[in-house]
């Protein structure tokens, strides 16, 4: 079942603006994690953060997560058009013995326009 | 390093017919590997996790017999589609997991006609 929900669903911007997406959850988790996906690709990491973090930063990219709201949202700053993609947040259920399970989102396409 | 392949990168087929699907962790071990599938526009779904030495464990809805997953070595799972239907037709990602992370390939097309 979807854990994550992510809003909005699509996002266009012009280059050199940033992008927010946001993704709630519904119940515990270890970790949630952000991945890209260009069009018909695998996926691409982009940053884990841990259920007693708040927030994180790796480049243009910054994560922050709310577990009381159960919700994390990814900005990205000044944008690029190689940012085009869809992005998706996957939760790291807290299910005892298989809490590697990662559970996905329904993603986030952003669009980038040079 | 965490280099995740896939083999075919796409693959059509008639229907009726069975498609084999590989997944390789090129430069590490893993015992649990997970194959998703994805429709167009739309999330990954995880449909079942395979390890190696055992039977796989499939999700919820996901038949078992028809997907069949074999988990050989601790560097190859693959994910078998048999008699597959149009209905079929999907973007199949794999992912090796390795201390709390997973590894993804870069998927599979598969076109049943």
């Amino acid at each position: 079942s979807q854990q994550g929900e992510e809003d909005p669903q699509a996002l266009s911007i012009q280059e050199g603006e940033n992008a927010t997406m946001n993704c709630s959850y519904k119940t515990s988790i270890n970790n949630l994690q952000w991945y890209r996906q260009n069009s018909g690709r695998g996926l691409v990491h982009l940053i884990l953060i841990r259920s007693n973090e708040r927030e994180k930063h790796s480049g243009r990219l910054r994560v922050t997560l709310d577990t009381s709201k159960k919700s994390s949202s990814l900005l990205i700053t000044a944008s690029r058009a190689a940012d085009t993609a869809s992005y998706f947040c996957a939760t790291d259920v807290d299910s005892g013995g298989s809490n590697y399970k990662l559970t996905f989102g329904k993603g986030t396409l952003l669009t980038v326009n040079p | 390093g965490a280099v995740v392949s896939q083999h075919p990168s796409w693959v059509i087929c008639k229907s009726g017919t069975s498609v084999k699907i590989e997944c390789r962790s090129l430069d590490f071990q893993a015992t649990t590997m997970f194959w998703y599938r994805q429709f167009p526009k739309q999330s990954l779904m995880l449909m079942a996790t395979s390890n190696e030495g055992s039977k796989a464990t499939y999700e919820q809805g996901v038949e078992k017999d028809k997907f069949l997953i074999n988990h050989a070595s601790l560097t190859l799972s693959t994910l078998t589609v048999t008699s597959a239907h149009p209905e079929d037709s999907s973007f199949y990602i794999c992912s090796a997991y390795r201390v709390y992370e997973q590894y993804f390939g870069p998927g599979t097309r598969l076109t049943v006609t």
